[in-house]
């Protein structure tokens, strides 16, 4: 099984500042036939479902605000919020979609400073 | 509009089983892969099963496998999750969750099962 560890576990950041979330695989998610990496951000409020964001590690989902983004190729990725907003307390996600079992990270809860 | 609405949670004893479902609407159902994702008390997002759009393919996470049952009937836009021997370490929130291009793209907002004596 593919694992996957996000860090931090946790991170509160000013309104209107970056915040910052890795997410490291233990083998790749490039997959080199098509060039992709088959890795998802999901984003999960209180109460509410998983919420797609980005997917192919950096292709946001539409609809998705562009201060989210997602880098990465590999084994190490990245999503970025650009300017935090109120409305971005959540718990965020990668998951990697390049083998079964499917595998999440531990996720990293954000929260406003 | 993508729909997808979970239901048949409840609170069951060990050992003992449930049947989830997992009601579709607003897409050919029968043409996407489906997937069933849990997330126990305070922890995080896992993967339990999935199933092809025929229904001819499916894979389970190994702490499940021999224990749930993935299927669907898709005259009736219905995915389900029989789940037996159930044990206190299934207590989760199950979402059922579509799959484009490999991915999850649209959730449901999940059943609780808890599983106690």
């Amino acid at each position: 099984d593919i694992v996957m560890t996000q860090s931090p576990d946790s991170l509160a950041v000013s309104l209107g500042e970056r915040a910052t979330i890795n997410c490291k695989s233990n083998q790749s998610v490039l997959y080199s036939s098509n060039n992709k990496n088959y890795l998802a951000w999901y984003q999960r409020k209180s109460g509410q479902p998983p919420k797609l964001l980005i997917y192919w590690a950096s292709t946001r989902e539409s609809g998705v605000p562009d201060r989210f983004s997602g880098s990465g190729s590999g084994t190490d990725f990245t999503l970025t919020i650009s300017s935090l907003q109120a409305e971005d307390v959540a718990v965020y996600y990668c998951q990697q979609y390049y083998s079964t079992p499917r595998t999440f990270g531990q996720g990293t809860k954000v929260e406003i400073k | 509009q993508v729909h997808l609405v979970e239901s048949g949670g409840g609170v069951v004893q060990p050992g003992r089983s449930l049947r989830l479902s997992c009601a579709a609407s607003g897409f050919t159902f029968s043409t996407y892969v489906m997937h069933w994702v849990r997330r126990a008390p305070g922890k995080g997002l896992e993967w339990v099963a999935a199933i092809w759009a025929d229904g001819s393919n499916k894979y389970y996470v190994d702490s499940v496998k021999g224990r749930f049952t993935v299927s669907r009937d898709n005259s009736k836009n219905t995915l389900y999750l029989q789940m037996n021997s159930l044990r206190a370490e299934d207590t989760a929130v199950y979402y059922c969750a579509r799959e484009r291009d490999s991915y999850n793209d649209h959730w449901g907002q999940g059943t609780q099962v808890t599983v106690s004596s």
